[in-house]
């Protein structure tokens, strides 16, 4: 089966400082690659997602890259703000919102 | 956002007993799956109902088990439950956005 792996497990950056967090993944036939990102007793929320055919996604400060070759994708948080503390998961599925394999999380802090 | 309610919000079990969480999308689509998300760590795929059937099922023994009603609401089933069952079980639908999830259920087992 599909197996993500995520990294670094926390992170710490200045407020207006970027942030990257690296995932890497086995299943050459995974499509589909969310990222989530959780509060504190909150359910995962969906913050960017992308496809196969794509490389690079941006919405607004937050982007994601995808190499298909080497089997990893990242997200990019730029302009980090305090409010940007939480936990970051990515996924990878065969199908878009179809049997997720989450990596083990990232622990975003954003200090003021 | 389609909304997904869970119920209960938190319990509390002993070894041994049995629990049963549930699940209803506004939606009412036709396809629910079930993640439990141990603390620290990732969601886990336990597995996905389509039209009343599982679909699609992750690396979790049969004790854990499932239905999905014809209004598409959904339960999970765990019997003979483990101290290593504690955690927080998540229903989720399809959205849009891709995947919806509740905010949960927390299970904890003394």
């Amino acid at each position: 089966g599909e197996n993500v792996e995520q990294h670094p497990s926390t992170l710490s950056v200045q407020e207006g400082d970027s942030a990257v967090i690296k995932c890497t993944y086995s299943d050459s036939a995974s499509n589909y690659f969310p990222w989530y990102k959780q509060e504190l007793g909150k359910r995962p929320q969906l913050i960017i997602d992308i496809r196969s055919n794509v490389g690079e996604k941006k919405d607004q400060r937050i982007a994601v890259t995808l190499n298909k070759t080497a089997k990893h994708f990242s997200l990019h948080i730029t302009e980090t703000q305090p409010e940007d503390s939480a936990v970051y998961f990515c996924a990878a599925s065969r199908q878009a919102g179809n049997m997720l394999t989450f990596g083990g999380g990232t622990r975003l802090m954003v200090k003021p | 956002e389609t909304g997904v309610t869970q119920s209960p919000t938190h319990l509390i079990k002993t070894r041994g007993q049995q629990v049963t969480l549930r699940c209803s999308s506004q939606s009412g689509h036709n396809t629910v799956s079930w993640y439990q998300q141990a603390l620290g760590q990732g969601p886990q795929f336990i597995f996905q109902y389509y039209r009343e059937e599982e679909n699609g099922r992750g690396n979790f023994p049969p004790r854990f088990s499932g239905l999905q009603f014809p209004n598409y609401s959904s339960e999970l089933n765990v019997n003979a439950l483990l101290l290593g069952d504690s955690a927080l079980y998540l229903c989720a639908s399809p959205g849009p956005p891709e995947l919806f999830f509740g905010e949960g259920s927390r299970l904890t087992v003394l």
